[in-house]
């Protein structure tokens, strides 16, 4: 079964640091998307991806946040400056024409 | 009006019993539904889809009201392996398919 994949599972780094996540879609995908969930609260969106351009993005994809597709396969998001509420799990989904969209199964951001 | 609610709980419920969430969104716009199943720490995997005319997936059955924009989830003969956070989830088509989540409600199924 296709599946999203994203490294590495578990990143620590400093504060002020910046940090690349990495996720891999499946193959046939149109539509990419980087959420994130603090511990104990909700899955919040950060942003969508589609035909090469950011689609849609929350308030807390502010400056410090950039996403690429560069090579048609992997899907980034980079963190310019890390802050400690950037301590998160990081979720990547990818989507087809329809139906449901698929997760990674994280990476768990720690930012100290 | 929050664009997807849902009745954050917890919802604490005996094993072999039956429970029910439901899921308000706010954009009649809204074209594809689905209920996702989030156990700690790990990513929201897709429990079912919800279609017009309701549909059953052995002790889980969906449905939704397009007039009332809501959809719902039951769970009968609930196990305590049902104990996990289910997120609703409502998709909008535009230029791109807007995907999003509900806050969740957390389900325990106590011995």
């Amino acid at each position: 079964e296709p599946e999203v994949t994203q490294t590495p599972s578990h990143q620590v780094t400093q504060m002020g640091q910046e940090v690349i996540l990495r996720c891999v879609p499946i193959s046939n995908h149109l539509y990419f998307y980087w959420y994130r969930q603090i511990l104990g609260q909700k899955v919040e969106f950060l942003v969508s991806f589609y035909n090469n351009e950011i689609s849609e993005k929350s308030e807390i994809f502010d400056d410090q946040f950039s996403v690429e597709r560069p090579d048609g396969s992997n899907f980034t998001l980079k963190i310019r400056s890390t802050k400690l509420e950037d301590s998160a799990m990081y979720f990547c989904a990818s989507r087809g024409r329809s139906g449901e969209a698929f997760f990674g199964q994280g990476t768990r951001l720690t930012v100290v | 009006r929050k664009e997807v609610e849902q009745d954050p709980g917890p919802f604490n419920v005996p094993e072999g019993a039956t429970v029910a969430f439901n899921c308000t969104y706010s954009n009649s716009a809204s074209q594809s539904f689905f209920w996702y199943r989030q156990d700690c720490r790990k990513e929201p995997k897709l429990l079912m889809s919800v279609y017009s005319s309701g549909n059953e997936d052995g002790r889980f059955t969906a449905q939704l009201n397009r007039a009332s924009q809501y959809i719902s989830l039951l769970i009968r003969d609930s196990k305590l392996s049902d104990s996990a956070t289910y997120l609703c989830v409502v998709t909008v088509s535009g230029g791109y398919q807007k995907v999003t989540f509900g806050t969740g409600t957390k389900l325990q199924v106590i011995p």
